[in-house]
């Protein structure tokens, strides 16, 4: 699995767009990016995945350049429920391995 | 509903007595995995099963075993549980079939070991 980089924090204000960058400069020609959302306590949720260029869904936008080295997690018009720990995975099932690592993802911390 | 459960969701015992926290998942899942959660350490992955029958180590597999009889249940075993072993756990899932992994979270279980 690639390794990625992604900030340990970040700060935003409700009503902003957030963007959210992860780091994967080794990812493989199969790999998925796919990012997660954590609550304190709770176990991570699924919020969005893609290959290449631009996915977007209800909640998010992701956003992967073409040489696919790094990808953009965007959050329009966060509130503070968005203030969570953030993670990108990259990877593919039957991949090289499937063993998955996480990361120590993104603290966003949305403030009024 | 789909969804992972694990039990206990608490748990606090102490040290060298062994203990199993159980996961099961309703969604027809091939891959399950453990993982655990420590302050400023991210998520680390201790073992996981492609399917039945078919477990490998992940990250930080020392101390624990688990067992995969079952499509649906993947229990985590601590057989002499020690200190460095208090965290939070959790139980996932996902399909095998291509694509990127789309893993569904349990709620956790937070363990002291005293």
């Amino acid at each position: 699995l690639a390794k990625t980089t992604q900030p340990i924090s970040m700060d935003s204000y409700e009503g902003q767009e957030v963007n959210i960058t992860c780091s994967h400069n080794n990812i493989a020609t199969n790999d998925y990016i796919t990012w997660y959302q954590q609550f304190p306590s709770q176990g991570p949720r699924f919020i969005i995945q893609g290959y290449k260029t631009k996915v977007t869904n209800e909640v998010a936008s992701l956003f992967i350049p073409a040489d696919r080295k790094s990808s953009t997690l965007s959050l329009p018009r966060v509130s503070l429920s968005d203030t969570a720990v953030y993670y990108c995975l990259v990877g593919v099932v039957g991949g090289a391995t499937n063993k998955l690592i996480f990361g120590t993802g993104t603290l966003l911390a949305v403030q009024p | 509903e789909a969804q992972v459960t694990q039990n206990p969701r608490y748990l606090i015992t102490v040290t060298g007595k062994k203990l199993t926290v159980t996961c099961s998942q309703n969604m027809n899942h091939e891959y399950m995995s453990w993982y655990r959660q420590d302050p400023g350490l991210g998520l680390r992955q201790i073992y996981y099963s492609m399917n039945v029958e078919v477990t490998d180590k992940g990250d930080v597999p020392e101390g624990y075993k688990v067992s995969r009889k079952e499509k649906r249940n993947f229990p985590l075993i601590l057989e002499s549980p020690s200190p460095n072993q208090t965290s939070l756990y959790f139980c996932a899932s996902s399909f095998t079939r291509t694509g990127g992994w789309t893993q569904y979270f349990g709620p956790g279980t937070r363990l002291l070991v005293l």
